[in-house]
């Protein structure tokens, strides 16, 4: 057990609607990521939260937003959803916001739209 | 671009035989590599890592091997079990910018 927890495991969803993503790191840890992992694209980097701001961003979409919460907790936010957006979206969280640690994810959300 | 790349998508292996499980990258910059395994219905697990001052690492039956001249990163798993049985992803980065593999699909055969 990684100590990361994502909810819901799985959703199914229409084309257009907007879902939420929950994540809540491992205990003390400060930063968050979001992966989108799909067959043809394998993980691929979309957002780091450190201590409720974001830190970085990679290929992620502007119909998606994510953030950062006091409590550490963090959100993505997927609207206007279209069939190629189904896909495992993963959370990873670590100490620090840098990359000298590796990351520790949960075992994903799987986004299916119909 | 820069990429992180497998050389081979799947690997079949007899139980208790050793496994090598190989990664090609071509950013000369990455100072960090990372070795996940992930089980299926189950997110990334952690392995092993290395830096770039390094070229070998052990762990617990398994050994990182890091050659930066020819930008290559192996995993060897010693005396390989039925629960290693999963996708291998490397990765490699500078700072935030960690790119993961493919992935290598090891299958165990009993």
């Amino acid at each position: 057990d990684s100590g990361v927890t994502q909810t819901p495991k799985h959703l199914i969803t229409a084309t257009g609607q907007r879902v939420t993503l929950r994540c809540s790191p491992r205990s003390g840890d400060l930063s968050v990521y979001w992966y989108q992992q799909s067959l043809d694209q394998g993980l691929q980097f979309l957002i780091q939260y450190y201590n409720g701001e974001e830190r970085a961003k990679g290929n992620i979409l502007e119909r998606f937003s994510a953030q950062q919460f006091p409590d550490l907790h963090s959100e993505l936010n997927l609207s206007s959803l279209e069939l190629g957006d189904s896909a495992l979206y993963f959370c990873a969280s670590s100490p620090r916001d840098d990359r000298s640690s590796p990351l520790h994810f949960g075992n994903g959300t799987r986004l299916t739209v119909t | 671009g820069e990429s992180v790349g497998l050389h081979l998508p799947t690997l079949s292996v007899q139980e208790g035989d050793n496994s090598i499980i190989n990664c090609a990258y071509s950013n000369s910059a990455s100072d960090y590599f990372i070795w996940y395994k992930q089980e299926s219905g189950k997110g990334p697990q952690f392995i092993i890592d290395i830096r770039s001052n390094m070229d070998k690492r052990q762990g617990q039956r398994v050994t990182v091997l890091l050659n930066k001249t020819v930008k290559h990163l192996s995993l060897q798993i010693a005396a390989t079990q039925p629960g290693d049985s999963a996708v291998y992803f490397c990765a490699e980065g500078v700072a935030w910018d960690m790119r993961f593999g493919a992935g290598t699909r090891l299958t165990v055969k009993p």
